[in-house]
């Protein structure tokens, strides 16, 4: 069974760093094909793809946010971090992580986390 | 970036009736080596993450029922609830994973009438 959860910090002050963590279980990071995403949400807005990272440690960005994002990952534990830059109040939202494939089956984002909110104010 | 547009954006059905939702990419999905077109469909209830319900435009996801179906190809896609029910009251977003950075549409908003 395929789990991820966040965490993070909930509270930032605009033009700090958020670093999230997304910790999970049911498969390898190392496996072929396999890949993490992060995701974020608004308050009553859409989804917004941020990153992802793949098996082969390939990581591909949002255009419009890619000066400002970095994900990582620590294969040994399990975890996939997502870090971004300057932080505004325009970033407060919940923050998702979600497994993904691209072969042998490339099905989108199959298995997401509850999610982390993340406040940006002063 | 490859651009996904819904409509519409909000939707007021009937009990029992028919709910179709459809989706517009802004390139085409296709993959020509499979035939799969990489667009996926999601359902999101409040206070919940997205639940996948579609991939490859049609096929859809383990445990999703079975009034829930997909078609289209290329760039012109549609969600279908063949009878809708109480539960299925939420937003559904299409996705495109055809290349990177891969894209929402904006969402519809599904409500009973």
């Amino acid at each position: 069974q395929i789990t991820l959860k966040e965490s993070g910090r909930t509270l930032v002050k605009p033009t700090q760093t958020l670093t999230l963590t997304c910790t999970f279980s049911g498969f390898s990071l190392t496996t072929s094909g396999v890949g993490v995403a992060w995701i974020r949400q608004p308050p009553g807005k859409a989804l917004e793809w941020l990153a992802l990272i793949f098996w082969d440690g390939d990581k591909r960005y949002s255009s419009s946010l890619e000066s400002r994002l970095t994900i990582t990952e620590d294969t040994s534990k399990n975890q996939v971090f997502l870090t971004m830059t300057n932080m505004d109040p325009v970033d407060t939202g919940t923050y998702y992580c979600a497994h993904h494939t691209v072969y042998p089956l490339a099905n989108g984002f199959d298995i997401w986390g509850q999610g982390t909110t993340v406040i940006v104010s002063s | 970036d490859i651009v996904m547009t819904q409509s519409p954006d909000s939707l007021a059905v009937s009990l029992g009736e028919r709910a179709t939702i459809n989706c517009m990419s802004s390139q085409s999905l296709l993959y020509n080596s499979n035939n799969k077109n990489n667009l996926a469909w999601y359902q999101q209830k409040p206070g919940q993450p997205p639940k996948l319900l579609i991939y490859w435009a049609s096929t859809r996801d383990s445990g999703v029922p079975d009034r829930f179906s997909g078609s289209g190809s290329g760039t012109d896609f549609t969600l279908t609830i063949s009878t809708l029910q109480a539960e299925d009251v939420a937003v559904y977003y299409c996705q495109q994973y055809y290349s990177t950075p891969y894209t929402f549409g904006q969402g519809t908003k599904l409500e009973i009438k």
